[in-house]
């Protein structure tokens, strides 16, 4: 069974700082999705990274995606209230297309 | 464009009922993917689903089963229903498979008592 560990599980933050959020697995993934789930909502995606070593940047996240393809970060510069919320990292399994490992996600609060 | 719709919202229900959950994709959407999320074990696979076919599985017993339309739309079905499978049951589409963009619908809150 592939597992996805995400730390820190909880993240307390105030308004402009810095965090970073870790995703990590004894396994291989194809890729590697990002998502941030509200409350009362479905999660939606924010980045997919396929390649190792790969580097993606939306505003201020930064998404990295391990050389070995088994781990991935967010950080996010100058929190804002607005990305109060649950992130969730996904690894899409080496060989099929048709299966997505989530990890149990990180809880931010971020706090004006 | 319309998002991915789950009926119903919420729901409540007893030990020992079943239960028919159902999902509309985005049009054009082929793939359908089911999850059930709990805050103990996070968001888990169920099964997806692609042009009427079960493509894959998650490791859940027998009681959970699902189908796919002609239409793309799917329904998944829970019978005898235990108190552990309270938790919000998700539906993602996608248009041909999962390392693509998958788009969540709200979820199916379901409380069993």
């Amino acid at each position: 069974t592939q597992l996805l560990e995400q730390s820190p599980q909880f993240l307390s933050i105030q308004e402009g700082e810095n965090l970073t959020v870790y995703c990590n697995s004894s396994s291989v993934f194809s890729s590697l999705q990002w998502y941030r789930q509200e409350p009362g909502e479905g999660p939606v995606l924010l980045v997919t990274v396929v390649t190792g070593g790969e580097v993606k940047k939306l505003k201020r996240l930064t998404f990295q995606f391990g050389d070995a393809r088994k781990d991935s970060s967010l950080h996010i510069t100058a929190a804002q209230p607005g990305d109060t919320g649950l992130y969730l990292c996904a690894g899409v399994s080496m060989g099929s297309n048709y299966k997505l490992t989530f990890g149990k996600g990180t809880l931010l609060t971020v706090n004006p | 464009k319309a998002g991915v719709t789950q009926t119903p919202r919420y729901l409540i229900k007893t030990r020992g009922q079943q239960v028919t959950l159902s999902c509309s994709p985005i049009s054009g959407h082929r793939s359908v993917s089911w999850y059930q999320q709990t805050p103990g074990q996070g968001l888990q696979f169920l099964f997806e689903y692609f042009s009427e076919t079960q493509r894959n599985k998650g490791n859940f017993p027998g009681r959970f089963s699902g189908r796919q339309f002609s239409n793309s739309r799917s329904e998944m079905n829970v019978s005898t229903l235990e108190l552990g499978d309270s938790a919000l049951y998700l539906c993602a589409s996608s248009l041909d498979n999962i390392g693509v963009e998958q788009f969540f619908g709200p979820g199916t809150r379901l409380t069993v008592l």
